[in-house]
């Protein structure tokens, strides 16, 4: 069974699309995350949401917009993609936001490609 | 603030060797720091933690990783490397420095390891 999925795997389209992409956790946890991996490995969050609460939005373009249905799901929907877009974006989930020695546990990534 | 340094962005060494993945950290307060293994094509996987208790950490897969606040460090090893162990490692740190910190942790760039036959 899969902890943290995401969906889809890749993903390629044009500049100015707009494309979603969705996370669930089967965890049970209260706290989703986003990532994003730039080409050079870099990894940075994005945002962070605590039962559906967003709890960090670290300077990220409004064109990028999470929503959390439930505790379970954190959807990352970006609007008029760029070529800078282009990255894999990963999901993680944590059992609480309590500590911040709580273990984060990722999804497979989501390999974005904007041409 | 904080931040990780990881020195060399490729290790390579042969099967049955040492492994040794270097990482330095900067924090304003204590930190915790954590060491993630990446497999080509997937997530990230937590190998060990470390959390103010026990400064030398075991992991999974034979990795360990010592805390020393002295030299800022939390270098990951291993006695023996497998051809298995071939992979990207990333360190990160986070503090317990309440708000918005909560969660947000800190990556360096990552060291790929490469294990020889």
């Amino acid at each position: 069974d899969t902890a943290v999925s995401q969906t889809p795997k890749y993903l390629v389209t044009q500049m100015g699309n707009d494309k979603s992409i969705k996370c669930e956790q089967n965890l049970g946890h209260d706290t989703m995350y986003w990532y994003k991996q730039d080409s050079k490995k870099f990894l940075k969050i994005m945002f962070s949401y605590n039962n559906k609460e967003l709890i960090i939005n670290e300077t990220v373009p409004n064109r990028f917009s999470p929503k959390s249905p439930d505790k379970a799901h954190l959807n990352l929907h970006i609007n008029s993609l760029e070529l800078g877009d282009s990255a894999v974006y990963f999901c993680a989930s944590s059992l609480r936001l309590a500590g911040p020695q709580e273990t984060q546990y990722f999804g497979p990534g989501t390999r974005l490609l904007v041409l | 603030a904080q931040s990780v340094t990881q020195l060399g962005s490729h290790v390579s060494v042969s099967e049955g060797a040492l492994v040794l993945l270097r990482c330095n950290y900067s924090s304003s307060v204590p930190p915790y720091l954590f060491w993630y293994v990446q497999y080509p094509n997937q997530g990230l996987q937590l190998l060990l933690k470390y959390t103010s208790a026990a400064t030398l950490v075991k992991g999974i897969n034979g990795f360990e990783a010592e805390f020393k606040k002295s030299e800022t460090s939390f270098h990951l090893t291993k006695p023996s490397a497998h051809m298995s162990d071939a992979a990207e490692y990333f360190c990160a740190v986070t503090q317990n420095a309440g708000g918005t910190s909560y969660g947000k942790l800190t990556f360096g760039q990552g060291t790929i390891l490469t294990v020889h036959p």
